[in-house]
């Protein structure tokens, strides 16, 4: 039940794009295309950004996507905005009702 | 709307009890998997616990298992956890959280436990 490996940290300026990496590994993100992305803010539970990859919930700004290569998921953003500021987390399924969390990455914008 | 509403969090003493409560409302809460996330401070997410719909599967951390039990009552819409020999790492805020599929969909609002002298 190893964490998922992410950058500590990402910045950007507003109006630009982020891509946030999430490594795991053939157990977890490269088995399944179940793969969530969090944000939180500070003081705050987190909310559901992304879903099994690339899904959207409804209410989420189209400018966050998803995608997946082998044992690594990528969030990215686009169009940065001063509200993007957060901790992200993603998250996959492993196997027998397990998840399990990546170790956050704190997102600037400068 | 969906609610989950934690309660019992509080300070105890290294190796004695606690136990948390989630009350569910806004779905149909028999028919959801249940799960307990915590977040220690300052640090990230980390998976505790799920119960499926019935209570037929149970599933620990190995950080918890044999000291951590987890519990529904359909009847009451509620979830819980039962924290026994608890250890300073488990100072954290405990988070119940619906899943869908393999998706925290939804999350309470967290209960802090300190686990302290």
């Amino acid at each position: 039940q190893s964490a998922l490996t992410q950058p500590a940290s990402v910045s950007g300026s507003p109006g630009q794009s982020i891509t946030i990496s999430c490594t795991g590994t053939s157990s977890d993100v490269g088995s399944y295309n179940l793969v969530s992305w969090y944000q939180q803010h500070p003081g705050k539970a987190p909310k559901l950004m992304i879903y099994e990859v690339s899904k959207r919930p409804s209410g989420v700004s189209n400018r966050f996507s998803g995608s997946k290569s082998g044992n690594t998921a990528s969030l990215t953003i686009s169009g940065l905005q001063a509200e993007d500021e957060a901790d992200y987390y993603c998250c996959s399924y492993a196997g027998s009702s397990n998840v399990v969390f990546g170790g956050g990455t704190k997102l600037t914008v400068l | 709307e969906v609610q989950l509403v934690e309660s019992g969090g509080g300070l105890v003493k290294p190796g004695g009890s606690l136990r948390l409560s989630c009350a569910a409302s806004g779905f149909t809460f028999s028919s959801y998997s249940m799960n307990w996330v915590r977040q220690a401070p300052g640090k990230g997410l980390e998976w505790v616990s799920s119960i499926s719909s019935s209570s037929s599967y149970i599933y620990y951390a190995d950080s918890v298992k044999g000291r951590f039990t987890i519990s529904r009552d359909n009847a009451k819409n509620s979830l819980y956890l039962q924290m026994n020999s608890l250890r300073a790492e488990d100072t954290a805020v405990y988070y119940c959280a619906r899943l869908v599929g393999a998706t925290v969909k939804e999350w309470g609002q967290g209960t802090l436990v300190t686990v302290s002298s």
